[in-house]
């Protein structure tokens, strides 16, 4: 089955300064990489996805790149608020036409925005 | 977007006692359902795979007669832990997609066993 990695497990970094959160997953046959924010208690919300027809996706301050070749993707947040701060799950899926996505969750990222 | 509703969002219960949690979609159809567990500090996991009609699922090393799923109709899934033990005690989400890659989660249902 799938396995997704997800590093690092902390990261913490100063109000408006960037941060990266990389994953990498194990089934060449994955084709849909969401990202979720995960508040303490509160379901996961999702703030951006990639399909694998396309090598990179922006949203405002957050992007995510693709590579399928070395099967790993990254998560890019920009200008860094405190309301940032939370944790980051990647996920990865097969995703077919007419079907459910079954995703496989990296470890999460938990990140903090200091002041 | 679409909406999934869960319930309880907390529960309480006593060891050996049964609990029923219950995945609605309230705005869309949905087949196939999801159900996750997460332990504090750590990743979703997946346990088992819902269809509507059939029989669910389950991912390696969750005890289907443990979890005892039922997708009853379109729009309800729901999952039972039985005879439930302090070490199931978790946070359970579900989740289900209108067909599409993108899933739409429930609020969670975090389960204490005492």
């Amino acid at each position: 089955g799938e396995n997704v990695e997800q590093h690092p497990s902390t990261l913490s970094v100063q109000e408006g300064d960037s941060a990266v959160i990389k994953c990498t997953y194990s089934d060449s046959a994955s084709n849909y990489f969401p990202w979720y924010k995960q508040e303490l208690g509160k379901r996961p919300q999702l703030i951006i996805d990639i399909r694998s027809n396309v090598g990179e996706k922006k949203d405002q301050r957050i992007a995510v790149t693709l590579n399928k070749t070395a099967k790993h993707f990254s998560l890019h947040i920009t200008e860094t608020q405190p309301e940032d701060s939370a944790v980051y799950f990647c996920a990865a899926s097969i995703y077919d036409t007419g079907t459910a996505s079954k995703l496989t969750f990296g470890t999460g990222t938990r990140l903090q925005v200091t002041l | 977007g679409a909406v999934v509703s869960q319930h309880p969002s907390w529960v309480i219960c006593k060891s050996g006692t049964s609990v029923k949690i219950e995945c609605r979609s309230l705005d869309f159809q949905a087949t196939t359902m999801f159900w996750y567990r997460q332990f504090p500090k750590q990743s979703l996991m997946l346990m088992a795979t819902s269809n509507e009609g059939s029989k669910a699922t389950y991912e390696q090393g969750v005890e289907k007669d443990k979890f005892l799923i039922n997708h009853a109709s379109l729009t309800l899934s729901t999952l039972t832990v039985t005879s439930a033990h302090p070490e199931d005690s978790s946070f359970y989400i579900c989740s289900a997609s209108r067909q599409t890659a993108t899933p739409y989660f429930g609020a969670g249902t975090r389960l204490s066993v005492l």
